[in-house]
């Protein structure tokens, strides 16, 4: 089983800043790692598929990168609306995973 | 518009069993792998299962096998979960979820269902 691990756990940030989120898994998962979004008491929003591809409608200001075993998720700018939490889950290999999630809070 | 709705949940016993719904629209449902996706109170994303198109392909996380059960009836384009013998953990909220791409083994989800709990506790 790949083990996806997120880090910070939390992070706070400011509007306008720039949030980097990592995501490392436990063995080479290629570029099948996606990044969701979700906000409190709704349902998860995906972001970023195959580790660099925006999902239609997301934003220009999120952007993915990485393959292999490291990954980032990067928001430039945060807008007020970007506060929640974040998940990366890989599909290269059964069972499907997500990391334990980064929450980014308003400091 | 895809819409997934789901229903069937609510509180049972330990032991006791469920069976979850999610009625799909917008989109050629037979054509999607489709995933049941759950979320304990106050805890992260965990994939329960998912099945192909045809039927044919189940895949379960190990915590769950031999107790629940995936599987879809095209004609109705709906998707279900058969929960039996639940547990205490097995508590949370269940979505349904649909790849972001069809014809093909592409397990990451751009489209979900608003969820549905299921509370297992005596």
């Amino acid at each position: 089983e790949v083990v996806l691990t997120q880090s910070p756990a939390t992070l706070s940030l400011s509007p306008g800043e720039r949030a980097t989120l990592s995501c490392r898994a436990s063995q080479s998962v290629s570029s099948y790692l996606a990044w969701y979004q979700q906000k409190p008491g709704q349902a998860p929003r995906l972001l970023i598929y195959d580790a660099s591809n925006r999902a239609t409608g997301i934003p220009a200001r999120f952007s993915g990168s990485g393959s292999g075993t490291d990954f980032t998720l990067t928001i430039t700018s945060l807008k007020p609306e970007d506060f929640a939490v974040y998940y990366c889950q890989h599909r290269s290999s059964w069972p499907l995973t997500f990391g334990g999630g980064t929450k980014v809070e308003i400091k | 518009e895809v819409q997934l709705v789901e229903s069937g949940g609510g509180l049972v016993q330990p032991g006791g069993s469920l069976r979850l719904s999610c009625a799909a629209s917008g989109f050629t449902f037979s054509s999607y792998y489709m995933a049941w996706v759950r979320q304990a109170p106050g805890k992260g994303l965990e994939w329960v299962s998912s099945l192909s198109g045809s039927g044919a392909s189940t895949y379960y996380t190990d915590s769950v096998k031999g107790r629940l059960t995936i599987s879809r009836d095209n004609s109705k384009n709906t998707l279900y979960l058969q929960m039996n013998s639940l547990r205490n953990e097995d508590t949370a909220i269940y979505f349904c979820a649909k790849p972001f791409r069809g014809n093909g083994d592409f397990h990451s989800w751009d489209y979900w269902g608003q969820g549905t709990l299921v509370t297992v506790s005596s």
